[in-house]
């Protein structure tokens, strides 16, 4: 299996500009969970879904982001508009179901925000 | 409500020697506790895990770690360091059903020659 694949693996943007950052789940994974990392706050889960359906979206910052997961092998994180402060690597992840199980973690999109 | 601690940020051992990452944690259910490791420029990948049985677990590379409950403690080690371990090294813990994972803040491994 290829593994999470995400795109872009670096953006680079103006502030107000609209982004973009999309995820493929490991083929058959029925969670897929968004993460952010900054040096300043670490590891951060935005939200996560379960069988495409928005399970918690308690860790997304503010309403200039939103998440879709529009079928089982695609899902976007969008920011609108985008700021300086959202500077960060985004993670998109994925998991078999089962809470036992292993999250598999994509290589990261890389934004910063001019 | 679950958390996780990691003591240390940076940890510096010598090529050869012991390496030893702290973790502690806490749940108000049955844990299950995972490291994670990620190298420069990629994404995080699991060492190893501990779900239920033997408190002692395996990972990759040459990593183990040891659940103890009555420490609420899940420290990570290896016995003798190599400079490809140099990486960050995350704790994460789940509670119980839940889905959702916590990490701590990370330490970074420095391996020196």
């Amino acid at each position: 299996d290829a593994g999470v694949i995400q795109s872009p693996r670096h953006e680079v943007t103006e502030m107000g500009q609209e982004v973009t950052l999309r995820c493929k789940p490991i083929s058959g994974h029925d969670y897929l969970f968004w993460y952010r990392q900054t040096m300043m706050r670490g590891l951060e889960l935005l939200i996560y879904f379960n069988n495409n359906v928005p399970i918690d979206d308690s860790g997304m910052p503010e309403d200039r982001f939103s998440a879709k997961m529009p079928n089982a092998s695609f899902s976007t994180l969008k920011i609108q508009p985008s700021e300086p402060r959202d500077s960060a690597v985004y993670f998109c992840a994925s998991s078999p179901g089962g809470f036992k199980e292993t999250q598999y973690f994509g290589p990261g999109t890389r934004l910063l925000v001019l | 409500a679950q958390s996780v601690t990691q003591l240390g940020s940076h940890v510096s051992v010598s090529e050869g020697a012991l390496v030893l990452l702290r973790c502690n944690y806490s749940s108000s259910v049955p844990p299950y506790l995972f490291w994670y490791v990620q190298y420069p420029n990629q994404g995080l990948q699991l060492l190893l895990k501990y779900t239920t049985g033997a408190t002692l677990v395996k990972g990759i590379n040459g990593f183990e770690a040891e659940f103890k409950k009555s420490e609420t403690s899940f420290h990570l080690t290896k016995p003798s360091a190599h400079m490809s371990d140099a990486a960050e090294y995350f704790c994460a813990v789940k509670g119980g059903t839940a889905s959702k994972l916590t990490f701590g803040t990370g330490t970074r491994l420095q391996v020196t020659l």
